[in-house]
């Protein structure tokens, strides 16, 4: 399989915790981004890479999120402190610009609960 | 900020019946995606549209991009419960770089 995968798919934490996400993109894609969703809502934006630079990120992403795409492969999304409203689905998805458009792809997700 | 408001937010329907999912804004995108999403798993793209008016067909599912890039629809011929989740469509801004926005998503349900 060569889409993108995310780890792990489920992850229950207690309130106050660190917690850490990988997502390992397809291959040949140099940019990443990361979505967190919430139940019934559409995805919503929090921070993008290209190779292994952070080119944006979103408002939603407080000083508690940190996300780190070391060598422009893989890619990483820490949480410290958790709080409960940090429960949601995070989404990641990747892609490469074409002359027309930039068609993300995305993992299966993780599903973080936050007790 | 740029919104992209679906409708309906819900819709079951009976098998064989045909439906459309509407996807509207106030802004102008350079591309828009259409995805479905299972239960607990990511969005699965079905399409992208690129060019105002451009028409795309999926088997039973055509899709239609707003000649002025600001709306979409997504027809779905004799639903099958098959078809059934969530449809999402997502619009990649003029200028908000390459972050999607994302619509509410319609739950379609397709009874037997």
């Amino acid at each position: 399989d060569t889409g993108v995968s995310q780890n792990p798919r489920h992850k229950i934490t207690k309130r106050g915790q660190n917690v850490t996400f990988r997502c390992d993109p397809i291959s040949e894609h140099n940019r990443l981004y990361w979505y967190r969703q919430t139940l019934g809502q559409g995805p919503e934006f929090l921070t993008y890479f290209q190779n292994e630079a952070q080119l944006e990120k979103s408002r939603l992403l407080s000083d508690r999120f940190s996300a780190e795409r070391p060598k422009g492969s893989f890619s990483t999304l820490e949480i410290q402190r958790t709080e409960q409203g940090d429960s949601a689905m995070y989404l990641c998805a990747s892609s490469t610009l074409t002359t027309l458009t930039d068609t993300q792809y995305f993992g299966p997700g993780t599903r973080l609960t936050v007790l | 900020t740029q919104l992209l408001e679906q409708s309906p937010q819900f819709l079951s329907i009976q098998e064989g019946e045909n439906l459309t999912v509407y996807c509207n804004s106030s802004s102008v995108f350079s591309s828009l995606q259409w995805y479905r999403q299972e239960p607990g798993e990511g969005p699965v793209l079905l399409v992208t549209v690129v060019t105002g008016g451009e028409v795309k067909k999926l088997k039973r599912l055509t899709f239609q991009f707003g000649d002025a890039r600001k709306d979409s629809s997504l027809h779905i011929t004799a639903a099958q419960p098959g078809d059934t989740g969530l449809y999402l469509c997502a619009g990649e801004g003029e200028t908000s770089g390459s972050r999607l926005t994302f619509g509410e998503g319609t739950q379609l349900t397709v009874n037997p």
